[in-house]
């Protein structure tokens, strides 16, 4: 069972059309939940770390909020450089130290002008 | 400067080939990651340094070989490649304190031929 489930795979909007991106883990001890930016054959770019429930970050169009079994990142008003494939990654408290990131398959998002 | 660079940003290599895939950062970041990422995919840890020791090896075969010869740079050693080998390459690094982002290069396409 995937630890990080993404959805949807893939989402088409009309420019100026919000919606909403979902990210649900299944991670016993949630040490940080990461939302990550990747264009075609480029590396990822952060966006956006969130640690507890309830917690709320924003970057222009984007706003990325965290619950206890989910995270959801927000697109108000999307242009068409936002189109991208969108990653979230989450880090567990294994109490070995480690930094491990576990990521999603990616929501592709297609915006059309 | 949250700037981590990759180098080369393409190699096709035989599979009789030695190569190095090179990263180097300059944050002060003390965590380095390489990650293989296949097309449609999302990343996969491959190595984590943690001051500049070996602290994952996610069952990484032998053909590959990190090197953290100081705190800013990072090495993949490549030999004996498969085809299936081939794939984009991150490099990414973070602080090294728990509960932190992890900055990624712009990756290394590698074609084994």
């Amino acid at each position: 069972e995937d630890q990080v489930t993404q959805s949807p795979e893939a989402l088409r909007l009309q420019e100026g059309e919000s919606s909403s991106l979902n990210c649900s883990y299944t991670v016993s001890g949630l040490r940080g939940l990461f939302w990550y930016r990747q264009d075609p054959g480029k590396g990822p770019e952060f966006l956006f770390t969130l640690y507890s429930a309830g917690e709320e970050k924003e970057k222009e169009r984007l706003k990325a909020t965290l619950t206890k079994k989910e995270s959801f990142l927000h697109i108000t008003a999307p242009k068409p450089e936002d189109s991208a494939t969108y990653l979230c990654a989450v880090q567990e408290d294994s109490g070995a130290g480690s930094y491990q990131l576990t990521f999603g398959k990616g929501t592709k998002l297609s915006v059309i002008p | 400067d949250t700037e981590v660079t990759q180098t080369p940003k393409h190699l096709v290599m035989g599979m009789t080939n030695k190569k190095s895939l090179k990263c180097e950062q300059h944050m002060g970041h003390r965590a380095m990651y390489w990650y293989k990422q296949k097309a449609k995919k999302p990343p996969e840890l491959m190595f984590v340094y943690s001051y500049e020791k070996l602290s994952i090896n996610e069952s990484v075969p032998s053909r590959f070989s990190p090197e953290c010869p100081n705190s800013s740079l990072l090495n993949l050693h490549l030999h004996a490649l498969q085809p299936e080998d081939s794939a984009l390459y991150l490099c990414a690094s973070s602080s090294g304190d728990m509960n932190t982002e992890a900055f990624f290069g712009q990756g290394t396409r590698l074609t084994v031929v």
